[in-house]
């Protein structure tokens, strides 16, 4: 079994600030762990992911992330937030066996202060 | 270009009125899955397939029914609409093998069941 909570379903923070969107982890197996950002009326894009390769994962748009299996953590961070960051973001595990099933995360809707 | 199309993007019907929503990927991925995105409980798995003919429940099948006769088509079918099926609904598709490929996501079906 898998799940994923993401604590916060909003979270604001100003231009220009730090951005940190937490995602805390179980599965019975080792995880694939996946950041993906949804914009206004729009599907769904990945941001990055973790497969077992490097802890620290940076993404698209200056995101990064990092798997901490002590804590079964995977938070998403950017240094400096942009008014284009301002979307729903949704963390979400697989297992590294090959079963695809992708459970998500209930979102953060991210908002930028001006 | 790689996609994931999804037809309707808007529906509104009654209830007890079959319908149909497609999807098509161009991308020969032999996986293909359904979510539906509801507020506060982020996407659930309806269906998925791993390949032609291989189809499974995910999390929230019920009401739901599917088919996978062609590699790129994995059709949503819901045969006797209620109003709590109303939802935004996504297609996704991905590659099986290395374990972890990302999904790709349609744009997404917003339907309203009266």
């Amino acid at each position: 079994a898998q799940s994923v909570t993401q604590l916060g379903s909003h979270v604001s923070v100003s231009e220009g600030a730090l951005v940190l969107l937490r995602c805390n982890y179980s599965s019975s197996v080792p995880p694939y762990l996946f950041w993906y950002v949804q914009y206004p009326n729009q599907g769904l894009q990945l941001l990055l992911k973790y497969t077992s390769a490097a802890t620290l994962v940076k993404g698209i748009n200056g995101f990064e992330a990092e798997f901490k299996k002590s804590e079964t953590s995977f938070h998403l961070t950017k240094p400096s937030a942009h008014m284009s960051d301002a979307a729903e973001y949704f963390c979400a595990v697989t297992n590294s066996f090959g079963n695809e099933k992708l459970t998500f995360g209930t979102g953060t809707r991210l908002t930028i202060i001006p | 270009e790689a996609q994931v199309t999804q037809n309707p993007r808007y529906l509104i019907t009654v209830t007890g009125k079959k319908l149909t929503v497609t999807c098509s990927q161009n991308m020969n991925h032999e996986y293909m899955s359904w979510y539906r995105q509801d507020p506060g409980l982020g996407l659930r798995q309806i269906y998925y397939s791993m390949n032609v003919e291989v189809t499974d429940k995910g999390d929230v099948p019920e009401g739901y029914k599917v088919s996978r006769k062609e590699k790129r088509n994995f059709p949503l079918i819901l045969e006797s609409p209620s109003p709590n099926q109303t939802s935004l609904y996504f297609c996704a598709s991905s590659s099986l093998r290395p374990p972890g490929e990302t999904q790709y996501f349609g744009p997404g079906t917003r339907l309203l069941v009266l």
